[in-house]
């Protein structure tokens, strides 16, 4: 039931872009996005729910397609700052209890 | 609003002791949730609270766990008779959700290295 993300890492120039992806072989409910730096706890990026209602910061953009259980993660015109591993939780019956995927480190570099 | 807070946030025991861990969600907050990490691979649900009602517990934890919210505030986390095997990172996350879902916030977490 786990999540699986790609690619599993991924090296880029500030200023690039990138996607993750996630995918799930379960019927979803919501798809979450967090971003872990090294040390630190897991931080909030974007929530996308059945029925394309998305909540999250205003620089992340992300997709959700129903039909195959997937969710994409676009982050552009990458920054220094974008650093760390990302993870997709998937929900499946609500209750806001997520099932996290293995991660994506992204690094970014000058 | 101070944030998920986590005491201790390491701890280094011997196999066979027991250990508790201790969670203060942002107040107000009406679901907390325990999830391990373990080094490379993403948080693992463990359980969750709705106020002090334990909704749901992993059917992958053992009975060694065992967790705690009374009055709907602060929670506990004990492990008995701790295994190697239980080195991770216990992470404590907390939400107010009005719906079924929303943004989850986590503390910093408790280190657990069982010798």
């Amino acid at each position: 039931q786990q999540p699986v993300q790609s690619p599993q890492a991924v090296i880029l120039r500030e200023g690039e872009d990138a996607v993750i992806n996630c995918s799930s072989s379960k019927a979803l409910y919501s798809v979450h996005w967090y971003r872990q730096k090294h040390g630190e706890a897991p931080v909030f990026l974007m929530i996308l729910l059945k029925g394309g209602e998305q909540k999250g910061h205003e620089k992340i953009s992300a997709s959700f397609n129903e039909k195959k259980q997937q969710s994409s993660l676009y982050l552009t015109a990458s920054q220094l700052s974008y650093s760390g591993t990302y993870f997709c939780g998937t929900e499946f019956g609500g209750g806001n209890k997520l099932t996290f995927g293995t991660g994506t480190q992204l690094k970014v570099e000058l | 609003d101070t944030g998920v807070s986590q005491d201790p946030r390491h701890k280094i025991t011997k196999r066979g002791q027991n250990v508790t861990f201790r969670c203060d969600p942002i107040s107000e907050h009406n679901r907390l949730y325990w999830y391990r990490q373990t080094l490379g691979q993403g948080p693992e649900f463990l359980t969750y609270f709705q106020n002090e009602a334990q909704l749901e517990k992993s059917r992958l934890l053992s009975d060694r766990f065992s967790a705690e919210r009374p009055k709907g505030s602060f929670s506990t986390l004990e492990i008995q008779r701790t295994e190697q095997g239980d080195s991770a990172m216990y992470l404590c996350a907390s939400s107010h959700v009005l719906g079924e879902t929303g943004e989850l916030f986590f503390g910093e977490g408790s280190r657990l290295t069982v010798l």
